[in-house]
């Protein structure tokens, strides 16, 4: 079966950095996504990878390595509005999406 | 503002009800998705259409009847549900749902409680 892994909770402190992991297993990969969720609101889209290494869009970054099944959200320099849920996605051979059940990030001053 | 708008925000039915959600994107997009999310669950993936056509149908019980009359809209009838449905409810749009860089948009989704 397709399987998407994500830790259900992190906790940590504005100002500091924090690095979401997301580990998978599809069947068959056409990049993976993430998105921020803010409760009672609409996921919106945050990165796209496709290819092996970082992509750096202001504070978050996005890693992928392909080979491992992994990818990481980093998110650097916490705001108090960063606490949210992360979403990690795959689009498998059929072009589907295949979801995480989601990371909730909490931030404490 | 994503540009995909949904109506009600809240709704709370009881099981021999029949209601309907609505969903509008303004960004052009070909293609239009329903999901629903369960609390501490990955999204569910209901129906997807594709320049008005289904194209999928997830094993999704008949209580939910999706509606697609153009590119813009889309709706989710729903009758006689119980109360395992409730749940939010999202509907996302994107550009044609073939490009390995489609990127799906979502709104805001309609908080779903039944009686």
């Amino acid at each position: 079966g397709q399987n998407i892994d994500q830790p259900t909770e992190m906790t940590a402190t504005e100002g500091a950095i924090v690095q979401i992991n997301c580990t998978y297993q599809t069947s068959g990969f056409n990049g993976l996504f993430w998105y921020q969720q803010h409760a009672g609101e609409a996921p919106t889209f945050l990165s796209y990878n496709v290819l092996d290494g970082l992509e750096e869009k202001g504070r978050f970054s996005s890693f992928l390595s392909r080979s491992k099944g992994y990818s990481y959200l980093l998110l650097k320099e916490l705001q108090m509005k960063d606490s949210a849920s992360y979403l990690c996605a795959v689009r498998d051979s059929n072009y589907q999406l295949i979801w995480g059940a989601g990371t909730k990030l909490i931030i404490k001053p | 503002e994503t540009g995909v708008t949904q109506t009600p925000r809240h709704l709370v039915m009881g099981m021999t009800n029949k209601k309907s959600l609505k969903c509008e994107q303004h960004l052009g997009h070909n293609a239009m998705y329903w999901y629903k999310q369960s609390a501490k669950k990955p999204l569910e993936l209901m129906f997807v259409y594709n320049f008005k056509e289904q194209t999928e149908n997830n094993s999704v019980p008949s209580r939910f009847s999706p509606e697609c009359p153009n590119s813009s809209h889309l709706f989710l009838h729903l009758h006689t549900l119980q109360p395992e449905d409730s749940a939010l409810y999202l509907c996302a749009s994107s550009q044609d749902g073939s490009q390995h860089t489609d990127t799906q948009y979502f709104g805001p989704g309609t908080r779903l409680t039944v009686l």
